[in-house]
């Protein structure tokens, strides 16, 4: 199985600052590693795709990066609807999720 | 638009087996390409997935849940259900489930998530 770990695992940032948040794979996942935000009561909702693409709908100031072990998730000016949980996740013969970072206000 | 929705029991009792349904709506189960997963998280913790199932009825399970779980497809009602006996209070949790990418390698529809308590 491989292990996802996030870092860090809280963000305490204010609105308009960058954000840059991590995820670590335990072995190499090539470039299939995705990213969702959750917000408190509901589902998670897709950002991120095959390491670095947007999903349909999400704004520019979501970006993805990385391949094989090492993923970074960049969210370029932070707005108030962005405060939430963030999960990186990956399909090798199994689906594995990180244990998530929280992005929180300042 | 895909939607997909949980229905099932909200609370079942220690030893007993979970039964929940995903009914999928605004496209076909049956289109081929994708799978259909499901996926937990217990309160206040991460995210945990369960298994899966394709169109044709085939069937991969997490196997820490393996000997435990059961993914159903049923074609005409368009939906597909998950069974998980023996449950105690760690199965515990929203019950989410999940349409993965044609590529199975992401999560891109997701239903609204169902609570599920364990307890006597």
């Amino acid at each position: 199985e491989i292990v996802l770990t996030q870092s860090p695992a809280t963000l305490s940032l204010s609105p308009g600052e960058r954000a840059t948040l991590s995820c670590r794979a335990s072995q190499s996942v090539s470039s299939y590693l995705a990213w969702y935000q959750q917000k408190p009561g509901q589902a998670p909702r897709l950002l991120i795709y095959d390491a670095s693409n947007r999903a349909t709908g999400i704004p520019a100031r979501f970006s993805g990066s990385g391949s094989g072990t090492d993923f970074t998730l960049t969210i370029s000016s932070l707005e108030p609807e962005d405060f939430a949980v963030y999960y990186c996740q990956q399909r090798s013969n199994q689906f594995t999720f990180g244990p998530g970072t929280k992005v929180d206000i300042k | 638009q895909l939607q997909l929705q949980e229905s099932g029991s909200g609370l079942v009792k220690p030893s007993q087996t979970l039964s929940l349904t995903c009914a999928v709506s605004g496209g076909s189960i049956s289109s081929g390409g994708y799978s259909w997963s499901w996926i937990r998280q217990p309160p206040g913790k991460g995210l945990e997935w369960i298994g899966y199932i394709y169109h044709s009825g085939s069937t991969y399970y997490n196997p820490s849940l393996k000997s435990r779980v059961t993914i159903s497809v049923d074609r005409s009602k368009n939906q597909f259900s998950l069974k998980l006996s023996s449950v105690t209070a760690a199965d515990t949790a929203v019950y989410y489930c999940a349409r993965a990418s044609g590529t199975g390698t992401y999560f891109d529809y997701w239903g609204q998530g169902t609570l599920v308590t364990v307890s006597s």
